[in-house]
C-alpha cells in the first residue's frame, strides 16, 4: 500500500463548481496534514494546514480531515481558472522508520474550465 | 520576513560531474528538507537536516549527500552525475517543531547532458 494516495487525476470541473480533492495515507500517527498547490514550472505553495478532525475553511478552501478513517480532503468553491494546478497532499507525522517526515501524495492535477 | 532561497536556479551539466545546491531557509528555521522532483516519480524525500545533523533520510543512493552549517544553510552535493539525475531539486524550511508547516524554496532545475 502506498503511504499517500490521491484521487487521480486530471481532474476537470467548470468554471465557477466546487472541486473536490481527496486523500487517504497508511500512517496513523499522521497528526498535521497539508495541503499544497504546484503550477506547472514553479514550487509547491503550502495553501492549507489542518491538525484536528473536522473542517478548516480558508477563504474558498475547506479542508475535511478524519483521522479514523486516514482521510483529507480539500474543497476548492467556486473555482477559478486561476486554481488550475496540481494539488499535493502531505501528511506529516512519525513514520515507521523516522521521525518527523513529510511523506508527499503523487498529487491531483486540477483544470478549471472557462 | 524573506523566503527560502536556493541557488542556483538553473544548472547544466554533464554525466560523472558533480553538483553542489544550496538552500537558505526561512530566518529562524532549523530544518531544510531537501526533495527531488521528476515528471514521472513525483516529489521524492532525499533528507532532512536539523541542527546540523541528518535527522531523516530518503532511499536514495550514496551520491547523493547534504549538510547543514550553523547558520542553518545547507548545501546538498550530487556527485559522478547520472541522466537520471536531472530533475527540480527543491529545498522546504521548517522550524524543525514536529508537525510544523514546511515552505518551499523556488527550486534548483538540474539537467544533465
Amino acid at each position: 500500500q502506498k503511504e499517500v494516495e490521491q484521487n487521480s487525476g486530471p481532474l476537470s470541473v467548470p468554471e465557477g463548481a466546487i472541486a473536490s480533492l481527496n486523500c487517504t495515507y497508511s500512517d496513523r500517527v499522521s497528526q498535521s496534514f497539508f495541503w499544497y498547490r504546484q503550477y506547472s514550472g514553479k514550487s509547491p505553495e503550502l495553501i492549507m494546514s489542518i491538525y484536528s478532525n473536522g473542517d478548516k475553511e480558508d477563504g474558498r478552501f475547506t479542508a475535511q480531515l478524519n483521522k479514523a478513517s486516514q482521510y483529507v480532503s480539500l474543497l476548492i468553491r467556486d473555482s477559478q481558472p486561476s486554481d488550475s494546478a496540481t494539488y499535493l497532499c502531505a501528511p506529516r507525522g512519525v513514520m515507521k522508520t523516522s521521525y518527523d517526515k513529510v511523506i508527499f501524495g503523487p498529487g491531483t492535477s486540477l483544470s478549471v474550465i472557462p | 520576513k524573506a523566503g527560502v532561497t536556493q541557488t542556483p536556479r538553473y544548472l547544466i551539466k554533464t554525466r560523472g560531474q558533480q553538483v553542489t545546491l544550496s538552500c537558505s531557509p526561512i530566518s529562524g528555521h532549523r530544518s531544510v528538507s531537501w526533495y527531488q522532483q521528476t515528471p514521472g516519480q513525483g516529489l521524492q524525500f532525499l533528507f532532512e537536516y536539523f541542527s546540523e545533523t541528518q535527522r531523516n533520510k530518503g532511499n536514495f543512493p550514496g551520491r547523493f549527500s547534504g549538510r547543514q552549517f550553523s547558520n542553518s544553510r545547507s548545501e546538498m552535493n550530487v556527485s559522478t552525475l547520472e541522466l537520471g539525475d536531472s530533475a527540480l531539486y527543491l529545498c522546504a524550511s521548517s522550524s524543525g517543531n514536529p508537525g510544523n508547516e514546511q515552505f518551499f524554496g523556488p527550486g534548483t532545475r538540474l539537467t544533465v547532458l
